[in-house]
């Protein structure tokens, strides 16, 4: 366990859909990230949050939006993906800044039908 | 953009040996490193860290190599066992910067 959760593990869904990943870190952290874990490919950095403000979107489309209430919990809402973008998403949290350890939750892995 | 790299994607080791994982990285800014293990079904797990300041740093069983002027990083498990079984990502940021990036990752599988 490393203090980050993360629900669903896994989901399906079809291209239509409209699902929301969560995450959610009890160690005190105040930065939050998404990433997008792809077969054979190096992990790609997605969103940052520090203190509850976004300050990174790494172009990524607008199908997936971000939202983040407090400094515990990171939502990714998903709507009309696309086949290509099934893969692990991974959570992760760290004292803002970022200078150090980031920790990760488990992952879910989505399905896009 | 800056790139971080790992030498070989797969590497096959017969338990009780010691394993050596590489990685190199681009970005002469780099001062910190990471790597992580991600085992099958979970999401990686911090393994050991290095600032720049340094040039080895050990661990329990493993060690990790800095090597500035080639820009180049390496893992060391003593005595490799199953449960080491899983990818190793290396991983760097520069100072001034919260971002990781991240290798693409080595697949260590131990033989029995």
């Amino acid at each position: 366990e490393t203090g980050v959760t993360q629900t669903p593990r896994h989901l399906v869904m079809g291209m239509t859909n409209k699902k929301s990943l969560k995450c959610e870190q009890h160690l005190g952290h105040n930065a939050m990230y998404w990433y997008k874990q792809s077969a054979k490919k190096p992990l790609e950095l997605m969103f940052v949050y520090n203190f509850k403000e976004q300050t990174e979107n790494n172009s990524v489309p607008s199908r997936f939006s971000p939202e983040c209430p407090n400094s515990s919990h990171l939502f990714l809402h998903l709507h009309t993906l696309q086949p290509e973008d099934s893969a692990l998403y991974l959570c992760a949290s760290s004292q803002a800044g970022g200078r150090g350890e980031q920790f990760f939750g488990p992952g879910t892995r989505l399905t896009v039908l | 953009g800056e790139s971080v790299g790992l030498h070989l994607p797969t590497l096959s080791v017969q338990e009780g040996d010691n394993s050596i994982i590489n990685c190199a990285y681009s970005n002469s800014a780099s001062d910190y490193f990471i790597w992580y293990k991600q085992e099958s079904g979970k999401g990686p797990q911090f393994i050991i860290d290095i600032r720049s300041n340094m040039d080895k740093r050990q661990g329990q069983r493993v060690t990790v190599l800095l090597n500035k002027t080639v820009k180049h990083l390496s893992l060391q498990i003593a005595a490799t066992q199953p449960g080491d079984s899983a990818v190793y990502f290396c991983a760097e940021n520069s100072s001034g910067d919260y971002k990781l990036s991240f290798g693409a990752g080595t697949t260590v599988t131990v033989r029995a």
